[in-house]
């Protein structure tokens, strides 16, 4: 399995409160991505990085940003946390923007 | 828009038979095929596929693409409990994976 871990790995908060994901690679791959996964709507990409302090959005990027001030890591922040994001959150590495690896995933509850 | 559909939706079988996954897609540029297994766990990679006709084969499972009829079909013989999983088909179109909502198989002992 490819080196990705996240954390933590089970959260439960209440709305309004900001939220910070943290995802780790060893595997020194340049592209990090994070998804969200919902039943009904399989997995959708939040934002992406292509490099340390290269990111981007994705197709679900309201109330969500992302940092990455090293290659091993790529932060995933809930601003002000909504019942809505309640969510599964997967992490994933690619080397070359094309296989992506994903991490365990962190199941999400805002209350 | 991209799109990419998978079917059927869910499916029930007894262990032993076997099953074909469908997958059709319309993307503004098609880069590659992929197809993952996810248990109750995050998404796995099984197969990428690039060309038209040739099959990639691992085990009971192997995958086919068409590129002229854009769709790809994930079989897997002989099946076991262990192959219950939710099956994920996406595809790279310029450098992004649009992914499927899943087929949810089950397989009964």
């Amino acid at each position: 399995d490819a080196g990705i871990t996240q954390s933590p790995r089970h959260k439960v908060t209440e709305t309004g409160t900001p939220v910070t994901l943290r995802c780790h690679q060893t595997e020194n791959h340049r592209y990090m991505y994070w998804y969200r996964q919902d039943p009904g709507h399989g997995l959708r990409l939040i934002h992406y990085s292509y490099g340390v302090k290269d990111t981007d959005k994705g197709e679900v990027s309201d109330g969500y940003s992302v940092s990455r001030s090293k290659t091993e890591d790529f932060l995933l922040t809930l601003e002000s946390a909504t019942s809505s994001q309640t969510s599964v959150y997967f992490c994933a590495i690619s080397e070359a923007r094309e296989t992506q690896y994903f991490g365990p995933g962190t199941r999400l509850l805002v209350l | 828009e991209d799109k990419v559909v998978q079917s059927p939706l869910s499916l029930v079988v007894h262990e032993g038979d076997t099953v074909t996954l469908n997958c059709s897609y319309e993307v503004t540029n098609f880069r590659s095929l992929l197809w993952y297994k996810q248990e109750k766990k995050a998404p796995t990679f099984l197969f990428m596929l690039t060309s038209s006709g040739i099959e990639k084969k691992s085990g009971r499972l192997s995958s086919i693409l068409d590129k002229k009829e854009l769709f790809s079909i994930l079989n897997i013989t002989a099946t076991q409990t262990g192959d219950s999983a939710i099956y994920l088909c996406a595809v790279n179109s310029n450098y992004q994976l649009i992914w499927g909502a899943g087929t949810k198989l089950i397989i009964k002992p």
